[in-house]
């Protein structure tokens, strides 16, 4: 069965510092990679997505993830982070070459960013 | 351009009644999805229906638990008898047929006294 892990449960960084967020999965076929962010009472949306090509991913608000195929990781990185930035992360993952379905999901990781 | 809409937000019940929660995909979409999240743990998938079809309820509780998405109107997600182990949030996503990236809606925060 698919699964995902996230080894940090939270993180708690000053402003500025770099981040870099873990995620592996297991499964063994093509993958579709997704980190989603959820702010403090908000709904989860879209950071970036992998399908394919490039395993250098840029997404919104200067984050950035990177698809090691040989490591099944899909970590998220930020070179300088912002107290605004303050959310919970998930990563997720579902079978890859163009099937829809359900999506795994990480347990999440809380990002706290000191002002 | 809407979003995913879910209602109600916020929805309490005491054991044994029932809960009915909308949702109402992106415009376009004809794929919703289910998920339910408890307290510090991850989304945990539910159910995957179109229109007028349940494709996937491999994460749907066997009993109390139902969901539908008719031809017309929002999808329902229904939990008949609450019980105190159901108060979580539900998630629904959305997605265009033929592609794979989801969208969320800002989910219902189900508490069960």
């Amino acid at each position: 069965a698919q699964s995902v892990s996230q080894h940090n449960h939270h993180v708690i960084l000053s402003e500025a510092a770099s981040l870099e967020l873990g995620c592996n999965y297991s499964y063994g076929g093509t993958v579709n990679l997704f980190w989603y962010v959820q702010y403090p009472g908000q709904h989860l949306q879209l950071l970036l997505k992998y399908f394919s090509g490039d395993p250098l991913v840029k997404g919104i608000k200067g984050f950035e993830a990177e698809f090691i195929k040989s490591k099944f990781s899909f970590n998220l990185r930020k070179p300088s982070v912002q107290w605004s930035d303050t959310a919970e992360y998930f990563c997720a993952v579902n079978a890859g070459g163009g099937s829809q379905g359900n999506l795994i999901f990480g347990k999440g990781t809380k990002l706290s960013v000191k002002p | 351009n809407a979003g995913v809409m879910q209602n109600p937000r916020h929805l309490v019940r005491r054991r044994g009644q029932e809960a009915r929660l909308r949702c109402s995909p992106m415009k376009g979409h004809s794929h919703v999805y289910w998920y339910r999240q408890l307290p510090e743990e991850g989304l945990k998938f539910m159910v995957y229906l179109q229109k007028e079809n349940i494709i996937d309820e491999s994460g749907m509780p066997k009993e109390r638990f139902s969901a539908e998405f008719p031809k017309e109107g929002p999808s329902i997600l229904r939990i008949q008898q609450v019980v105190r182990g159901d108060s979580a949030a539900y998630f629904c996503a959305s997605s265009q047929a033929g592609e794979v990236t989801q969208y969320f809606g800002p989910g219902t925060r189900l508490t069960v006294l």
